[in-house]
C-alpha cells in the first residue's frame, strides 16, 4: 500500500497571503494525485487533479505541481473561504487509493 | 449530480447496518463509486469501491470479510451491508463518484454510523 504523508500538520496563515502544502508519496505514484479541501461538517471538494490540473469551479488561485513522489498544493492568495483542511489522494495502485493525514490551514 | 447517502445510525458492536447512495444526473452505470468514511476528528479512510457494472468489486482490509458492496443500476442506487461491526468502525461514510481515472469528483453528504453499546 502506497503511504501518503503530509506536512506541515497545520498552516498559520494570514488572508492574502501564499499557502503551501506538501504530500509525499512511498513510492512513485507519477501524476496519479489528487487534493480536495474540507470544511467542518462538509464532504470533501475536489481542487486537483492528475497532480496539476483544477477541478470545475475551482478558483485559479489554487495550483498544484509535481509529480513521481513529491507534490505541492500552492495558495496563491488566502481567501477567508481557503481555512479548511486539504488532503491528498493517490489513486496510482487502485485499489486501495489512499489519502494523506491532511494539512489544517488557519488564520494566522 | 447529486449523491445522497442514508441508513447510518446506532447500533451495537456486532451487529449490522446497511447503507444507502441514491445518485441522479449522470449515468450511474458508467462509473466506479466508492464508499469513503471519516472517524471523527479524524482523516479519510477509503473502505470499497464497485465498477460500473457490478461486477468487480474492492475492499480495504480493515473491512474486508465484514462489509460488502453492491449497486443496483435500475435503481441508480448503491449499498453497503455492514456486518460484525466494531467500535473503530464509528464514521460519517461517504460516497463518491470517481473520475475515469481521476479523483473522486462528486461526494454525498455524508452519513454517521455510531457502533456503540
Amino acid at each position: 500500500e502506497i503511504v501518503m504523508t503530509q506536512s506541515p500538520a497545520t498552516l498559520s496563515v494570514s488572508p492574502g497571503e501564499r499557502a503551501t502544502l506538501s504530500c509525499r508519496a512511498s513510492q512513485s505514484v507519477s501524476s496519479n494525485l489528487a487534493w480536495y479541501q474540507q470544511k467542518p461538517g462538509q464532504a470533501p471538494r475536489l481542487l486537483i487533479y492528475g497532480a496539476s490540473f483544477r477541478a470545475t469551479g475551482v478558483p485559479a488561485r489554487f495550483s498544484g505541481s509535481g509529480s513521481g513522489t513529491e507534490f505541492t498544493l500552492t495558495i496563491s492568495s488566502l481567501q477567508s473561504e481557503d481555512f479548511a483542511v486539504y488532503y491528498c489522494q493517490q489513486y496510482k495502485n487502485w485499489p486501495p487509493v489512499t489519502f494523506g493525514g491532511g494539512t489544517k490551514v488557519e488564520i494566522k | 449530480v447529486q449523491l445522497l447517502e442514508s441508513g447510518g445510525g446506532l447500533v451495537q458492536p456486532g451487529g449490522s447496518l446497511r447503507l444507502s447512495c441514491a445518485a441522479s444526473g449522470f449515468s450511474f452505470s458508467t462509473y466506479v463509486i466508492s464508499w469513503v468514511r471519516q472517524a471523527p476528528g479524524k482523516g479519510l479512510e477509503w473502505v470499497s469501491g464497485i465498477s460500473g457494472s457490478g461486477d468487480d468489486t474492492y475492499y480495504a482490509d480493515s473491512v474486508k470479510g465484514r462489509f460488502t458492496i453492491s449497486r443496483d443500476n435500475s435503481k441508480n442506487t448503491l449499498y453497503l451491508q455492514m456486518n460484525s461491526l466494531r467500535a473503530e468502525d464509528t464514521a460519517v461514510y461517504y460516497c463518491a463518484k470517481r473520475m475515469t481515472t481521476a479523483g473522486f469528483d462528486y461526494w454525498g453528504q455524508g452519513t454517521l454510523v455510531t457502533v456503540s453499546s
